[in-house]
């Protein structure tokens, strides 16, 4: 099955500068990457998600790239902000017409110093 | 609350003793799934179900059972087999209409063995 390795598992950056997560996976047949923004004792959210047929999604300060040969994708979130501050998941899915599963990374807790 | 509700918010086991987690859509998501996270780790599947009367197990399904009788409905038994059931449990739902875009998070719900 699907494993996704997420590194790092702690990133502390200062107000303003950029943060990269990298996530890993392993079945060639995933083609949906969504990244998940989740703060303390609360849901995760959607930030932005991309499909396999595409290398590179933005959404304002929200960038993922996607490198199917590598087998990785990463979240890039620039001039970043101290609300920024969360737990960020990657995940991996083979979609199918009737439902998709997500294999979730083991998360990234971001930390935004003033 | 988004669509799906869990319920309780906090629920306290007694040790050998069955409880069961409420999850409620009014989506019209054909799919749900229950997922279980872990201080420090990810969010790992348990069950989930593609459509109403069927289910499959999820990477760590082992003293956990689901039933799914109504398509708004996806409760999940922690049965007295599950050793270590202390954790944060999350319901989703989704819909193949929608595309993996659609996958809902419930507020989830945060059970304890006292």
């Amino acid at each position: 099955g699907e494993n996704v390795e997420q590194h790092p598992s702690t990133l502390s950056v200062q107000e303003g500068d950029s943060a990269v997560i990298k996530c890993t996976y392993s079945d060639s047949a995933s083609n949906y990457f969504p990244w998940y923004k989740q703060e303390l004792g609360k849901r995760p959210q959607l930030i932005i998600d991309i499909r396999s047929n595409v290398g590179e999604k933005k959404d304002q300060r929200i960038a993922v790239t996607l490198n199917k040969t590598a087998k990785h994708f990463s979240l890039h979130i620039t001039e970043t902000q101290p609300e920024d501050s969360a737990v960020y998941f990657c995940a991996a899915s083979m979609s199918t017409d009737s439902s998709y599963k997500l294999i979730f990374g083991s998360g990234t807790r971001l930390l935004v110093r003033p | 609350d988004g669509g799906i509700t869990q319920s309780p918010k906090y629920l306290f086991r007694k040790e050998g003793q069955n409880v069961t987690l409420s999850c409620e859509q009014n989506l019209n998501h054909d799919a749900m799934y229950w997922y279980r996270q872990d201080p420090g780790q990810g969010l790992r599947l348990i069950y989930y179900s593609q459509i109403v009367n069927d289910f499959q197990k999820g990477d760590i399904a082992e003293g956990y059972s689901v039933s799914r009788e109504k398509k708004e409905s996806f409760p999940l038994t922690v049965t007295s087999a599950q050793k270590n059931p202390t954790a944060f449990y999350l319901c989703a739902s989704s819909t193949p209409g929608t595309g993996p875009s659609g996958y809902t998070f419930g507020s989830g719900t945060r059970l304890t063995v006292v």
